[in-house]
C-alpha cells in the first residue's frame, strides 16, 4: 500500500524550531518530487516547498513566507522526507502535509499521494 | 505573482445534479500544469485532475476538467452524496512555484 506518514508536529513557542518527518512506503521513494503543503485552521491550502528527486538534481524551492527559515531534505536510504522549521512564527500554525509528485522537466502528474498531516502550533 | 480565483465560493446543489466549478488565473497557465483537488473535513486533499483534463488514478469519470489560458473548469456530471466537499484548483510553474485557489465549497442543497 502506498503510504506517507508525517510526524514531529507539536506546540512550540515563537522563535522556536521543529523538524517534521514524512515516512514513505509502498513505492520507490527516490523517484518522485516531494512537497510540503500546509493548511492553517479553517483556511485553504498553501504550498510550503519542494525537493526534486536526486535524478533531477535534488534541488529545493520554497514559498516566500518560509524562505530562509525552512529547509527541506530527503534521505532516500531511509525513505524519509524532512522539513526543518526555524524561527517559527504564529502564522506558521497549520496542519502540514507531505505529498508526492511524479514529474520531470516539462511534465507533471500532479500531487497524487498525501499523508494524513501533522499539526504544528506556534504559540506562547 | 499568479493568483487563482475560484468561483463560486459556495455551490449548493442536490445529488444527481451537474456541478460546474470555475478557476480563473491572473495570468496564463500552461494546461499541463493545472490540477484539481477534493478535500473532505478532517482529511488530506485528494488529486482528481492533472494536466487540466487527465483524471488521476481511481477517479470516477463523472469528474472532468477543461479549459486553457486563464480559465479552467471542473465539472461533476451527476453529483453523488460523497462528492460534497471543498474543491481546490492548483497551478504549477509560475511564481510562486505552486499556487492553490481559495477553494469552492460544494454543499448539499
Amino acid at each position: 500500500e502506498v503510504q506517507l506518514v508525517e510526524s514531529g508536529g507539536g506546540l512550540v513557542k515563537p522563535g522556536g524550531s521543529l523538524r517534521l518527518s514524512c515516512a514513505a512506503s509502498g513505492f520507490t521513494f527516490s523517484r518522485p518530487w516531494m512537497s510540503w503543503v500546509r493548511q492553517a485552521p479553517g483556511k485553504g491550502l498553501e504550498w510550503v516547498g519542494r525537493i526534486k528527486s536526486k535524478t533531477d538534481g535534488g534541488t529545493t524551492d520554497y514559498a516566500a513566507p518560509v524562505k530562509g527559515r525552512f529547509t527541506i531534505s530527503r534521505d532516500d536510504s531511509k525513505n524519509t522526507l524532512y522539513l526543518q522549521m526555524n524561527s517559527l512564527k504564529t502564522e506558521d500554525t497549520a496542519v502540514y502535509y507531505c505529498t508526492t509528485e511524479m514529474a520531470g522537466f516539462g511534465w507533471t502528474e500532479g500531487m497524487d499521494v498525501w499523508g494524513q498531516g501533522t499539526t504544528v502550533t506556534v504559540s506562547s | 505573482e499568479i493568483v487563482l480565483t475560484q468561483s463560486p465560493g459556495t455551490l449548493s446543489l442536490s445529488p444527481g445534479e451537474r456541478a460546474t466549478l470555475s478557476c480563473r488565473a491572473s495570468q496564463s497557465v500552461s494546461s499541463s500544469y493545472l490540477a484539481w483537488f477534493q478535500q473532505k473535513p478532517g482529511q488530506a486533499p485528494r488529486l482528481l485532475i492533472f494536466g487540466t483534463s487527465s483524471r488521476a488514478t481511481g477517479i470516477p469519470d463523472r469528474f472532468s476538467g477543461s479549459g486553457s489560458g486563464t480559465d479552467f473548469t471542473l465539472t461533476i456530471s451527476r453529483l453523488e452524496p460523497e462528492d460534497f466537499a471543498v474543491y481546490y484548483c492548483q497551478q504549477y510553474g509560475s511564481s510562486p512555484l505552486y499556487t492553490f485557489g481559495q477553494g469552492t465549497k460544494l454543499e448539499i442543497k
